[in-house]
């Protein structure tokens, strides 16, 4: 049973451009949702994070999208650098079991064009 | 301060064999994740440690198994290699259970 999913699986974004990966969950305790960024050789490296509580959270260019109702998040990357190419992943998790819980999408390969 | 560190870097076995991957978190860090990154099926939670003591295990086979050592470093252990268990193998550590866990740049296991 795939809890997170995840979309586009690739994705490509002219420089300068807004990049928007889509992701869905199916369980409602789910309370901590991250998104990591994972380049070639290297291990996911956590880029930014929401719960529930909230419906949008920025930082710096990476903006979190959070609906609750839907049971949806989104992660925008505006200004779109080709230094962004990378693999996204979204996740989710109960943080009260800590991070062995974590669930994560199958990832979207970005690749911004100069 | 260090990252987390895993060897060997790459591994490439014979199906039947046997798999070792070890762990070193980032000092001061009790909480040790395993993780296989298979191609097309994203991360794939395999076992977590604890002060010692195996807190949770992910949906795989006996065949699956580690230990945590007393300085927190932590092995992962594939017995009878399938072709199947090619794959990324990453390991990630946390201060405690709920706080931040941080990747490793993993171990690269080939199975021919």
């Amino acid at each position: 049973q795939q809890q997170v999913k995840q979309s586009p699986q690739s994705l490509i974004v002219q420089k300068g451009g807004i990049s928007i990966i889509n992701c869905a969950y199916e369980n409602t305790a789910f309370d901590y949702f991250p998104w990591y960024q994972q380049f070639p050789g290297k291990g996911p490296a956590l880029l930014i994070a929401i719960r529930p509580d909230v419906s949008e959270k920025k930082e710096g260019r990476f903006t979190i999208s959070f609906n609750k109702s839907a049971k949806q998040f989104s992660l925008h990357i505006m200004d779109s650098q080709p230094g962004d190419s990378a693999t996204y992943f979204c996740a989710a998790t109960l943080m009260n079991s800590g991070y062995s819980t974590l669930t994560f999408g199958k990832g979207t390969m970005l690749l911004v064009s100069p | 301060e260090a990252g987390v560190t895993q060897s060997p870097t790459h591994l490439i076995k014979t199906r039947g064999q046997q798999a070792t991957l070890r762990c070193s978190p980032i000092s001061g860090h009790t909480s040790v994740y395993w993780y296989q990154q298979a191609l097309g099926l994203g991360l794939q939670f395999l076992l977590w440690y604890d002060e010692g003591e195996e807190r949770n295990r992910g949906n795989f086979p006996p065949r699956f198994s580690g230990r945590q050592f007393p300085n927190y470093s932590s092995e992962l252990n594939v017995n009878a290699l399938e072709l199947e268990d090619s794959a990324l193998y990453l390991c990630a550590s946390s201060f405690d259970p709920d706080t931040e866990a941080f990747f490793g740049q993993g171990t690269r296991l080939t199975v021919v």
